[in-house]
């Protein structure tokens, strides 16, 4: 079974810094996807983004970019200029490749990231 | 226009009674779930389906009970309310595609449903 860590439970940054969370997974398959949610005091989930493991390109949306290295199972998420709504929890997530929703995601514990102005 | 919306998104309740959560979804996805949030955060899944067929049961006690009446709903009944069920409860949907595209096998999530049973 697939399983997913974050070992920084809590994580803080200055208004403006740049700031990079941990995940590493551990897996079998060659092919999957990998997430990070965000999911600030209201509790809504929100992605934040995607990588698709077949892809050697890391993914990027914005201020927020990812650094996948596939072959150490790390993915980690880095966040510039950091703004007082990037406060929140932070999950990284595994899903294998799938059809008809017979694969869950994986989540990490979560990450809580305090962003001091 | 709210993707994956559910109602009601705060359910306060004695111990013993029945409730409902309702899911609906307007991504036209085929897939729905159930997720749980534990008062640790820590998030699991509880159920899945594809088209209105049942495809994940995790280990969850027989008291919930998914109904999925077409693949845009997907509503939780809980029975017998138990103070451990006190958690937020997130419905989500995806549409789980053969090969890659944006956006595809992407799990979209509800606000969330804040149950406390007292």
């Amino acid at each position: 079974a697939q399983t997913v860590t974050q070992s920084q439970p809590e994580m803080s940054v200055q208004e403006a810094e740049t700031v990079t969370l941990s995940c590493t997974y551990d897996t079998s398959e060659s092919d999957y996807y990998l997430f990070w949610y965000k999911q600030p005091p209201s509790r809504q989930m929100i992605l934040v983004i995607r990588q698709e493991a077949y892809k050697q390109q890391n993914a990027t949306e914005n201020r927020f970019s990812v650094n996948f290295q596939k072959a150490a199972k790390s993915f980690s998420l880095k966040i510039s200029d950091s703004q007082l709504g990037d406060a929140a929890m932070y999950f990284c997530a595994y899903r294998s490749v799938t059809q008809g929703g017979s694969e869950k995601l994986v989540f990490g514990k979560g990450t809580k990231l305090t962003v001091n102005p | 226009d709210t993707a994956v919306s559910q109602t009601p998104k705060y359910l306060v309740t004695q111990m013993g009674n029945d409730k409902s959560i309702k899911c609906e979804q307007n991504l036209g996805h085929d897939t729905m779930y159930w997720y749980k949030q534990d008062s640790k955060k820590f998030l699991k899944i509880m159920f899945s389906y594809n088209n209105k067929e049942l495809i994940i049961n995790e280990t969850v006690p027989n008291r919930f009970s998914p109904k999925s009446p077409d693949k845009a709903h997907l509503n939780l009944h809980i029975n017998s309310l138990e103070l451990g069920d006190s958690a937020v409860y997130f419905c989500a949907s995806s549409q789980d595609l053969s090969g890659t595209g944006f956006g595809g096998n992407t799990i979209y999530f509800g606000e969330g449903s804040w149950l406390t049973v007292v």
